[in-house]
């Protein structure tokens, strides 16, 4: 299994400009989450997915953050437009399911390193 | 709205000594997981707690989960080097929200 995938590894881009992050989860699995993770403000879940359907976007920081998930295999995490205070690492992750009282495991990505200049 | 509260932020110890980190939930949890992440990685899952009172072992790590629901701890016993990282707890509420704590960074002496 490859894992989690997310596209690109580093982006390096000027403020105002569209940043589309990418995210290929495992398949099988239901949920795939979005993180983003700063020095300041730790690691914050931004938005989650369930069977393609957004559950939670309450993390969001704003309306420049939108994502998407058309099918079961790719979702998309578009900032636009970017800003410096955008740089950070953003996860993607994925899991099987919840059930009950439980979740399951996340499998994190590698990540998306954005510089915003 | 629901925190997770995590300490120390940091800890420096000397290779061989023991570490713990603590979280603390302002609500009662459903369950909470334990995930490490290397410097420069992403985090991995290491363990879940499920049971009021629970405690897991993993080699040198132990995982309690408080009586109420709303606390956790992990504690390494005799630290390697290559224990270093952080390490964040992530609390599940019944309303299916996900909060992570904001990570204890470990860094070891040899």
């Amino acid at each position: 299994d490859a894992g989690v995938i997310q596209s690109p590894r580093h982006e390096v881009t000027e403020m105002g400009q569209e940043v589309t992050l990418r995210c290929k989860p495992i398949s099988g699995h239901d949920y795939l989450f979005w993180y983003r993770q700063t020095m300041m403000r730790g690691l914050e879940l931004l938005i989650y997915f369930n069977n393609n359907v957004p559950i939670d976007d309450s993390g969001m920081p704003e309306d420049r953050f939108s994502a998407k998930m058309p099918n079961a295999s790719f979702s998309t995490l578009k900032i636009q437009p970017s800003e410096p205070r955008d740089s950070a690492v953003y996860f993607c992750a994925s899991s099987l399911g919840t059930s009950g009282g439980s979740t399951d495991t996340q499998y994190f990505g590698p990540g998306t390193r954005l510089t915003v200049l | 709205g629901q925190q997770v509260m995590q300490i120390p932020q940091y800890q420096h110890v000397q290779e061989g000594e023991d570490f713990t980190t603590y979280c603390n939930s302002s609500t009662t949890l459903s369950n909470i997981q334990w995930y490490k992440q290397r410097p420069g990685g992403h985090p991995v899952f290491l363990i879940q707690l499920v049971k009021s009172g629970e405690v897991k072992k993993q080699k040198r790590l132990t995982f309690q989960f408080g009586e109420a629901k709303k606390n956790s701890s992990l504690h390494i016993t005799a630290t390697q080097t290559t224990d270093v990282g952080t390490y964040f707890c992530a609390g599940y509420s019944s309303a299916s929200k996900i909060i992570f704590g904001s990570g204890t960074r470990l860094s070891i002496r040899p």
